[in-house]
Parts: C-alpha cells; sequence; structure tokens
C-alpha cells in the first residue's frame, strides 16, 4: 500500500520559505508516475500546486510558478515543496500525492507573524 | 487554462435515493492518445480526498457499485444509485489532460 506523510513547520512567518517534504513508502518515487503537491485554503477547495514526474520534469501552477520548486530525492525516497515570499494568503492545508490515487493526510501551514 | 464548472455546488439527499453531480469543462478532455484524463473524488469531513472514478468511468479499487461515472469530451457526470450516511462530504472533479491541472469547485453532499 503506497502511504505518503508529510513533514515541515506548520508556521513560516510572512516573506519567508515555506518547505515541506514528502516521504513515500510502499512505493519508489522512480516509478512511472506524477507525484506533485495541492492545497486547500481552510473552508475552501483544491488548488493544485505542482507536479514532478518520475523523469525529474516540473510543471507548475501558473498562479504560483514564479515562486514554487518541486523536487526529487531518491535516495531518501522523498520528493519536496518550496514556496518562497509567503504571504497569509498561503495559509492552507498542504496535500502530497502520488495522482491520482494516493493522498497524505495533509498538514495546516498557516502563515502569520 | 482548462475551467471546470460543476453543479450544483450543495445537494441534500435522503438515504436510499439517487444523487447526481455534473462537470463541464472549457475544453475538451480527449487527448490524442484517446484517453481522457478525468477523475472523481470525495473528501470525506475532516479527511484527504479519496479518489471514486478515475478515466472517466472506472471505479478505483474499493470504491462501491453503487457509485458510477460516464462522459466525453467536456461533459461529466458522477452518479449515485442510492446514497447512504456514508456518502456525506465535498465531490471534486479534476482534469489532468492538460497543464495547469484543475478541480471543480466542489459539491458539498448531506443527508436529509
Amino acid at each position: 500500500q503506497v502511504q505518503l506523510q508529510e513533514s515541515g513547520p506548520g508556521l513560516v512567518k510572512p516573506s519567508e520559505t515555506l518547505s515541506l517534504t514528502c516521504v513515500v513508502s510502499g512505493d519508489s518515487i522512480s516509478t512511472d508516475y506524477f507525484w506533485g503537491w495541492i492545497r486547500q485554503p481552510p473552508g475552501k477547495g483544491l488548488e493544485w500546486i505542482g507536479s514532478i514526474y518520475h523523469t525529474g520534469s516540473t510543471y507548475y501552477n501558473p498562479s504560483l510558478k514564479s515562486r514554487v520548486a518541486i523536487s526529487l530525492d531518491t535516495s531518501t525516497n522523498q520528493f519536496s515543496l518550496d514556496l518562497n515570499s509567503v504571504t497569509a494568503s498561503d495559509t492552507a492545508v498542504y496535500h502530497c500525492a502520488r495522482f491520482p490515487a494516493y493522498w497524505s493526510q495533509g498538514t495546516l501551514v498557516t502563515v502569520s507573524s | 487554462d482548462i475551467v471546470i464548472t460543476q453543479t450544483p455546488l450543495s445537494l441534500s439527499v435522503t438515504p436510499g435515493q439517487p444523487a447526481s453531480i455534473s462537470c463541464k469543462c472549457s475544453q475538451s478532455l480527449l487527448r490524442s492518445n484517446g484517453k481522457t484524463y478525468f477523475y472523481w473524488y470525495l473528501q470525506k469531513p475532516g479527511r484527504s480526498p479519496q479518489l471514486l472514478m478515475y478515466e472517466v468511468s472506472n471505479r478505483f479499487s474499493g470504491v462501491p457499485d453503487r457509485f458510477s461515472a460516464s462522459g466525453s469530451g467536456t461533459d461529466f457526470t458522477l452518479k449515485m444509485s442510492r446514497v447512504e450516511a456514508e456518502d456525506v462530504g465535498v465531490y471534486y472533479c479534476m482534469q489532468t489532460t492538460q497543464f495547469p491541472w484543475t478541480f471543480g469547485q466542489g459539491t458539498k453532499v448531506e443527508i436529509k
């Protein structure tokens, strides 16, 4: 069974960088799938942040493209999200996923001073 | 970007009755390989979204057969033949045919 678990700070200051890591078990991130991140602001819908293919090719939401980076670490079977210059509007539950079927539980990241 | 318009935004259903949700996309989701990358998810309260249907009409592992889906091109429908109490939550559709991947707004389903 594929399982994903995010880790990272739950509180980030405005203008700083939000960094999350997704640990994958039950599968290798080198397999032929898209891995990526989705977020959900409190009480709102789902927003795709970006995806990375097992080859390392990345695809980002244009609304975030200038601020976001997703990378793979095959040595630890993890992938990561960096979102810089955050503001309060980046406050959300962040999920990592092996698209389309396997999602993490989600972690709330609050942007506040 | 492909915009997905999901309707209705909320649904109140008597247990045992049918229900359906629609998603209309601003562009065709049919790829040149003949596949349509359209999915349905259910987000139960306090949980992460769970995949119900993939590539339009394929039921994911463990999904009850009271769920079915259909559609092509730009119009897609999820049907529940008999809604049960465990089906409450927010239903989302999603397309991955074209980047950026996009979601519908969500349909909140509650039991009367």
